[in-house]
């Protein structure tokens, strides 16, 4: 079956600019994981959706981020005012029942 | 807090070498512990994780990995490196209700002829 998609794959914006990153988990995953990966911080968890809920955003780094689910299926990161140090591969992940989590391919956001 | 420490950056072996990439963990509650790997350009791929039960984990493309209690440990290994296996490892661990992972900083393991 079909894995997570994410799109776009690669995203370049002009500082200050706004960006919407989506995200489609695989089809009946409850849960869905927001993740970012860059050079000077690794591997970090943003934010954390059950159904359309985020009982957990305490990884977003700033109110400049935000993050939404419809329909307990698709998610979109949005970031408002990009900033450079906010160039990242955002990594999206769903899963089941929390024992496993499925990762998307990434979305590349490079802020020049 | 659960934390994940991975001992070395860079880890490079050859071609049918032992490959034994080493991660420690905290945690205050017992783990779920997981190794992910990320080929170039590729998101994270699952290629062990220990819940319960037998500490020896098998996992895909000839990976295992054993939970050991008393030393904090996860460490993995293969026996035999392939020039495939290139790639960044990462440990992580579950933290809280919510089930997110904490990943290590990672391991970049090279293979050379």
């Amino acid at each position: 079956g079909a894995g997570v998609s994410q799109s776009p794959s690669n995203k370049v914006t002009e500082k200050g600019k706004d960006v919407e990153l989506r995200c489609d988990p695989i089809s009946g995953h409850t849960a869905l994981y927001w993740y970012r990966q860059s050079l000077g911080q690794g591997l970090e968890f943003l934010i954390y959706f059950q159904g359309n809920s985020a009982p957990d955003k305490s990884g977003l780094p700033s109110d400049r981020f935000s993050a939404e689910r419809t329909g307990g299926s698709v998610s979109t990161l949005t970031i408002q005012r990009t900033q450079q140090e906010d160039s990242a591969v955002y990594l999206c992940a769903s899963s089941w029942d929390g024992s496993e989590e499925f990762f998307g391919p990434g979305t590349r956001l490079t802020v020049l | 807090a659960q934390s994940v420490t991975q001992l070395g950056s860079h880890v490079s072996v050859s071609e049918g070498a032992l490959v034994l990439l080493r991660c420690n963990y905290s945690s205050s509650v017992p783990p779920y512990l997981f190794w992910y790997v990320q080929y170039p350009n590729q998101g994270l791929q699952l290629l062990l994780k220990y819940t319960t039960g037998a500490t020896l984990v098998k996992g895909i493309n000839g990976f295992e990995a054993e939970f050991k209690k008393s030393e904090t440990s996860f460490h993995l290994t293969k026996p035999s490196a392939h020039m495939s296996d290139a790639a960044e490892y990462f440990c992580a661990v579950i933290s809280g209700g919510y089930n997110k992972l904490i990943f290590g900083a990672g391991t970049r393991l090279a293979v050379h002829p």
